[in-house]
């Protein structure tokens, strides 16, 4: 089948650096993209690993690595703003996008 | 451009009642989606069109469930009948070919 999967949740402070993990168990994701949403909102993108390595955006970097299944995507200098839900997304061949099961970010002050 | 549009925002309805989402994509964008999220199941894909044609309709959960686009700027989403546990936020969201998605921001239904 397909699925990726997420930590339900990850509670962090202000300025810290968070990790959030994506692995997958399926064959044929050529792509792992990343997504924010906020309570209330529509998923927002964030990033786009196509090739193994790193991405960094700003405050927000992601990782992929195909041979192990997995990716991440790392927050620096956590802010309020931050908190929201954050889900990773694979991309088929076929561009069908499948979303992971989303973290929760929570951030105090 | 004003992005992805979605109508309804919010709609409640009886159990039994025919429903109509409907989505209005960014222009130019190749690709439509239909996605569905509860907390109990996330982010779920229902349907896609590439060029006003579907390409994947496997995630739609069952045969209440329809979806149309009669041409690039309008796709609509049907359930009928309607049913509780069909309660949720409904997203549409368009891309170009291999680019990130733009979602609209949501239709919740709610049926009693």
């Amino acid at each position: 089948g397909q699925s990726l999967e997420q930590p339900s949740e990850v509670t962090a402070v202000e300025g810290a650096i968070v990790q959030i993990n994506c692995t997958y168990q399926t064959s044929g994701f050529y792509g792992l993209s990343w997504y924010q949403q906020h309570d209330g909102g529509a998923p927002t993108f964030l990033s786009y690993n196509a090739l193994d390595g790193l991405e960094e955006t700003g405050r927000f970097s992601s990782f992929l690595s195909r041979s192990d299944s997995y990716g991440y995507l790392l927050l620096q200098e956590l802010q309020m703003k931050d908190s929201a839900s954050y889900f990773c997304a694979g991309t088929r061949v076929n561009d069908k996008l499948i979303f992971g099961t989303g973290t929760r970010l929570q951030v105090f002050p | 451009d004003a992005g992805v549009i979605q109508s309804p925002r919010h709609e409640v309805t009886e159990m039994g009642q025919e429903v109509t989402l409907r989505c209005k994509p960014i222009s130019g964008h190749d690709y439509l989606f239909w996605y569905r999220q509860t907390m109990m199941r996330g982010l779920e894909l229902l349907i896609y069109f590439n060029n006003n044609v579907p390409i994947d309709d496997s995630g739609m959960p069952e045969d209440r469930f329809s979806a149309k686009m009669p041409n690039a700027s309008f796709s609509t989403l049907k359930i009928q009948p309607s049913e509780p546990r069909d309660s949720a936020v409904y997203f549409c969201a368009s891309s170009p070919r291999n680019s990130p998605l733009h979602f609209g921001n949501g239709t919740r239904l709610t049926v009693t």
